[in-house]
């Protein structure tokens, strides 16, 4: 168990929708990331926040956005959802800088 | 910007034989870490190993092993004996020291453990 807790585990909606995916973060870190994992895209950096904020962007898209709020857990809002937006969603934390990141069990996300 | 290779894609072995897991970085920087992870069938991902690029020195915990050389900017995991249970996809990754810490993953290697 790594500490961090992702939920939901599956996801299932259609094209066009909206979900939010949550993450909870390890006691006592303050980093929060989340990354994209698909077949064709390998894992994916997406954002890194820092005690509540942005440090970090990476492949983003902007249909997607993400806060961390002051308790320090974590959202990820995906919105206008495409078929290829269908993955497994990881969120990582750790206390900051390049110390380890411990990955939640990810939210796997389809859309039909 | 950084580039993580795993050219193995997949590996098959017989349980108890030694299996080495190759990994090649690209960086700029002259200073980073370099990073195991592990991923089970069941899709979580564990934390194996970090080591900085000062460090050279070989590490060894239990049937896990790894060598940096950094001449050659290789960053390879041996499991010895291995078991069933190592079976999974092994992923090489890279932050560069600094303030972003994003990890850049290598495409990782399918380990196929088979009695």
């Amino acid at each position: 168990d790594s500490g961090v807790t992702q939920t939901p585990k599956h996801l299932i909606t259609a094209t066009g929708q909206r979900v939010t995916l949550r993450c909870s973060p390890r006691s006592g870190d303050l980093s929060v990331y989340w990354y994209q994992q698909s077949l064709d895209q390998g894992l994916q950096f997406l954002i890194q926040y820092y005690n509540g904020e942005e440090r970090a962007k990476g492949n983003i898209l902007e249909r997607f956005s993400a806060q961390q709020f002051p308790d320090l857990h974590s959202e990820l809002n995906l919105s206008s959802l495409e078929l290829g937006d269908s993955a497994l969603y990881f969120c990582a934390s750790s206390p900051g800088g390049s110390r380890p990141q411990h990955f939640g069990d990810g939210t796997r996300l389809s859309i039909l | 910007a950084q580039k993580v290779t795993q050219a193995q894609t997949e590996i098959s072995v017989v349980e108890k034989e030694d299996v080495t897991l190759d990994c090649v970085y690209e960086t700029r920087d002259t200073t980073y870490y370099l990073f195991w992870y592990k991923q089970p069938p069941s899709g979580e991902l564990v934390f194996l190993i970090r080591r900085n690029s000062f460090d050279e020195q070989n590490e060894i915990s239990g049937r896990y092993s790894w060598n940096f050389q950094k001449s050659t900017s290789s960053f390879n995991f041996t499991i010895t004996a291995s078991q069933v249970v190592d079976s999974a996809v092994y992923f090489c990754a890279l932050i560069p020291t600094g303030t972003a810490s994003k990890l850049t993953f290598g495409t990782g290697t399918r380990l196929q453990v088979t009695l």
